[in-house]
């Protein structure tokens, strides 16, 4: 059974950091790039970066790049987003996803999603 | 980026038909594709590839359209559909979503 377990959230000041982990179990995961996904409070969803199987492609959406490094670590199954320059806007619930096949972009498994709050 | 545009609610009775449209601002060809979000939960891949049914999804859900114009349909709704439905494109990055049509049952 696939599963995606999302870690590392919570309650943080404005400008501070934080590190989400996603440890991917049931498939092959250094086969599959894979993403993160956010949902603000309320709202709907936004693609916020991906990372090729072999960590050779890095996306990131215009509102995080520069701030956030996702990156991986196939020999542990693991996926992590470093926020680093926290906002307000960057409060939302944050998702790792496994795309339908390996590089694809859209997504058939999620995890529970872990909460950022960015507040003082 | 590829803007989604998705009309914000529906109301449908049950057993009838619920149809909802995304409208991209650019052709996305045919990389169009639907997600169900329950309250609480997190999303669920029902299309792929504008209308390809995912895994296990019942034939109830269906998916159409193509360049900017898509259309996904429940026939019948049933009470299990109460839920946020998202469209989602892959033909340009970044990956968009639409803001999302929840459905409620009438």
């Amino acid at each position: 059974e696939v599963q995606l377990v999302e870690s590392g959230g919570g309650l943080v000041q404005p400008g501070r950091s934080l590190k989400l982990s996603c440890l991917a179990s049931g498939f092959t995961f250094s086969n599959y790039g894979m993403n993160w996904i956010r949902q603000a409070p309320g709202k709907g969803l936004e693609w916020v970066a991906s990372i090729s199987s072999s960590s050779s492609y890095i996306y990131y959406a215009d509102t995080v790049k520069g701030r956030f490094t996702i990156s991986r670590d196939n020999a542990k199954n693991t996926l992590y987003l470093q926020m680093t320059s926290l906002r307000s806007e960057d409060t939302a619930l944050y998702y790792c996803a496994r795309p339908y096949y390996y590089s694809g972009g859209y997504f058939d498994y999620w995890g529970q999603g872990v909460m950022v709050t960015v507040s003082s | 980026d590829i803007v989604l545009t998705q009309s914000p609610a529906l109301a449908v009775s049950l057993g009838q038909r619920a149809t909802i449209s995304c409208r991209a601002s650019e052709s996305v060809r045919s990389s169009m594709h639907w997600y169900q979000q329950k309250s609480g939960q997190q999303p669920k891949l029902l299309i792929y590839g504008a209308s390809n049914l995912a895994s296990g999804v019942p034939a109830r859900f269906s998916g159409s359209g193509s360049g900017t114009d898509f259309t996904f349909t429940i026939d019948p709704v049933e009470a299990d559909d109460i839920a946020t439905y998202y469209c989602q494109q892959s033909r340009n990055d970044p990956l968009t979503f639409g803001s999302g049509t929840k459905l409620e049952i009438k």
